[in-house]
């Protein structure tokens, strides 16, 4: 069935580094990729989204782009802040009646100073 | 953006207690879905709620657990019936936006003893 693996945390940087969380999903269709973020005690946020292939989502820094010859979403900043500690999900929208959304597990980032 | 709003934020509940969930939204939307998100764990899709249907539920979640209300296209609750320690979970109301991506509620945190 459609599922979404995601890169296992807890991912433990230190600031300015570069970070790489890998996402991959099964190959049905043409879905929507997204990431969202969770900040401590908060709710879920879109992050960046793509929707076809070779498009690349950007925001606050982070960028991923759409691989569909490697079905991959990986995400990836150039220098983490501390701020950016936080939980990552990478979510797939097959489409089709439901439209819902499948979660990957999550990555826990923590970024030291 | 949507603006959705949850209540309860947290609450802690008595075994066997039941406990129901409100999320209202900014704006009418068609299809509104409940997830839980368990300690450590990622999103799992509870149920969809469409307004004027009865709600379609997920594989290992039924209607006498988990009952949803979906009385118009801005409010919906979900109640959590006969909890157990193991109901222990953030539950998130969140809708779908034209573009594609769902928003979520801030969630409500539920801790049953």
């Amino acid at each position: 069935g459609d599922s979404v693996t995601q890169m296992e945390g807890p991912v433990t940087l230190s600031e300015e580094a570069f970070l790489t969380i890998n996402c991959t999903y099964t190959a049905t269709g043409y879905p929507s990729l997204f990431w969202y973020v969770q900040y401590p005690g908060e709710g879920l946020q879109l992050l960046l989204k793509a929707t076809k292939a070779d498009d690349k989502g950007s925001n606050k820094g982070f960028e991923a782009t759409y691989r569909k010859e490697t079905t991959s979403f990986h995400l990836e900043k150039g220098s983490v802040q501390v701020s950016d500690s936080a939980v990552y999900f990478c979510a797939v929208n097959y489409g089709g009646a439901t439209n819902k959304l499948i979660f990957g597990t999550g990555t826990l980032l923590a970024v030291q100073p | 953006s949507a603006v959705i709003s949850q209540k309860p934020s947290r609450d802690i509940c008595q075994r066997g207690t039941s406990l129901t969930i409100q999320c209202q939204v900014d704006s009418q939307v068609t299809m509104m879905f409940w997830y839980r998100q368990q300690p450590g764990q990622s999103l799992t899709l509870i149920a969809t709620a469409n307004q004027g249907s009865e709600a379609t539920y997920e594989s290992g979640f039924v209607i006498d657990k988990f009952p949803i209300s979906r009385p118009n296209l801005t409010f919906s609750t979900l109640t959590v019936s006969n909890m157990s320690p193991e109901d222990s979970s953030i539950y998130l109301c969140s809708v779908r936006q034209n573009t594609g991506e769902l928003f979520f509620g801030e969630g409500s945190r539920l801790t049953v003893l």
